[in-house]
């Protein structure tokens, strides 16, 4: 899988919109970029993911440069409850599922009041 | 929503006894997966599962370490001769078939060794 490059940390303020990057310059075209959180100690909360096309659900939008070798997943309002270690992952796109999640280290974001 | 349920959230247990955790998938997910997270390491990869075999497990499952799904609802990580080392947080993961669908993780069991 390619591998994914994410600043350690970001500060963020309540209400403002929370715009994390994320490296993957070595993608292939049948990768997925997945973005997870973790919050404290929980299980990893899946976000969202895209193949090429910008996606947006009711958590997050996810925008994929054209080259696809980085993202960025903004949280448009962010609360304190956002804060948490967030993932960006890249995954080869396998029917069968053998294709297990790398986490990295990830970016510890902080939502300040 | 549907979600991935693991029990029990905190198992307590003496070293080289076996433990057994257990994870009920989403319902119609097909793919079964196993991580584990020491405490302030990364979600590691243990196993994944698909058809009633498994279908990829990392170094870190070695032969102490079994899955098995009894039924059409529980999938089931087996420990045998817990170590020191094994305390951890263990995640259970499914993910529904087609292409790219993303996997949902439990809350996990946080496995202490004594």
């Amino acid at each position: 899988d390619a591998k994914t490059t994410q600043p350690t940390s970001m500060d963020c303020a309540e209400g403002r919109a929370a715009n994390l990057p994320c490296n993957h310059s070595t993608i292939s075209g049948n990768e997925y970029v997945y973005w997870y959180r973790q919050i404290h100690s929980q299980g990893p909360q899946y976000i969202i993911h895209g193949l090429k096309n910008n996606e947006t659900n009711e958590m997050a939008s996810l925008i994929i440069t054209e080259d696809r070798k980085s993202s960025t997943l903004i949280l448009p309002h962010a609360t304190l409850r956002d804060t948490a270690v967030y993932y960006c992952i890249v995954s080869l796109r396998m029917d069968t599922g053998r294709r297990a999640l790398t986490f990295g280290s990830g970016t510890r974001l902080q939502v300040q009041p | 929503e549907p979600e991935v349920t693991q029990t029990p959230s905190h198992q307590v247990t003496q070293m080289g006894q076996e433990v057994i955790l257990r994870c009920v998938p989403i319902s119609n997910h097909l793919y079964f997966y196993w991580y584990r997270q020491i405490l302030g390491q990364k979600v590691e990869f243990l196993v994944s599962f698909y058809n009633n075999e498994i279908s990829e497990k990392s170094e870190i499952f070695d032969d102490q370490f079994s899955v098995e799904r009894p039924d059409g609802s529980n999938f089931t990580l087996k420990i045998r001769s817990t170590k020191l080392e094994d305390s951890a947080m263990y995640f259970c993961a499914s993910r529904p078939g087609g292409p790219g669908q993303p996997q949902h993780f439990g809350d996990g069991t946080r496995l202490s060794i004594l």
